[in-house]
């Protein structure tokens, strides 16, 4: 079966500082991965996804950045966190190619920046 | 543009009956999901609907008209692990990217 895991759980940043949080998926090839951010109380934006090592969309302008070195493995990195990037970032996947898309979260990062 | 309308909150009684509606505006269209998020944890997969009408999974069924841009979660015997908040996102084309609502909180009462 499929597993995704995130890490770290939470973290405590300094605006200003560097961000790096990773996603890794097992069980499966090739798949679809999705970094998404959800401020408290509101829905989920979709930041970055990808369909393949190094092929990364952004769907929004900000100072984050995302990188997929390997097929499982999707970074969400940044070099100077705002308070604005702070939120619930969650990682996702979904099989390449199906009819149904259906994306399937990972454990999510608590960010809070200071 | 991309809309996703979902109300913002519901109460409901321990053993009721919920129905959480969803309308949707896309650009295209290629099925609706619903998803479950307890508070502070992942969002975890409910249902798809791609044609009309009504698809049952125990509980949980979901309705989907499309000419109407609606669907609907109903959530039958409530009990109070379901208060958690509800999403509805919709797949504009087929393509990876979903767009979701900001999500109805339901909150089950004894």
């Amino acid at each position: 079966s499929q597993t995704i895991h995130q890490w770290p759980a939470t973290l405590v940043q300094p605006v200003g500082s560097p961000l790096s949080l990773e996603c890794t998926v097992e069980g499966t090839s090739n798949p679809n991965l999705y970094w998404y951010r959800q401020a408290a109380g509101r829905g989920l934006q979709l930041l970055f996804y990808s369909v393949g090592i190094g092929q990364i969309s952004s769907e929004v302008p900000q100072n984050l950045s995302a990188s997929r070195p390997q097929d499982r493995q999707f970074i969400l990195s940044s070099k100077k966190l705002l308070l604005s990037d702070s939120g619930f970032y969650l990682c996702a996947w979904s099989v390449q190619g199906a009819l149904q898309e259906t994306q399937y979260f990972g454990p999510g990062t608590r960010l809070l920046v200071l | 543009g991309q809309n996703i309308d979902q109300p913002t909150e519901m109460t409901a009684t321990e053993g009721a009956i919920v129905q959480i509606n969803c309308t949707y505006q896309t650009s295209g269209f290629n099925g609706l999901f619903w998803y479950q998020q307890h508070a502070g944890e992942a969002p975890t997969f409910l249902s798809y609907n791609v044609l009309d009408g009504l698809e049952e999974k125990g509980r949980f069924s979901s309705f989907l008209s499309r000419s109407k841009g609606y669907s609907y979660l109903l959530l039958k015997e409530l009990q109070m692990k379901d208060s958690a908040s509800y999403l509805c996102a919709a797949s504009p084309e087929y393509g990876n990217k979903l767009v979701f609502g900001a999500g109805t909180i339901l909150r089950v009462k004894s």
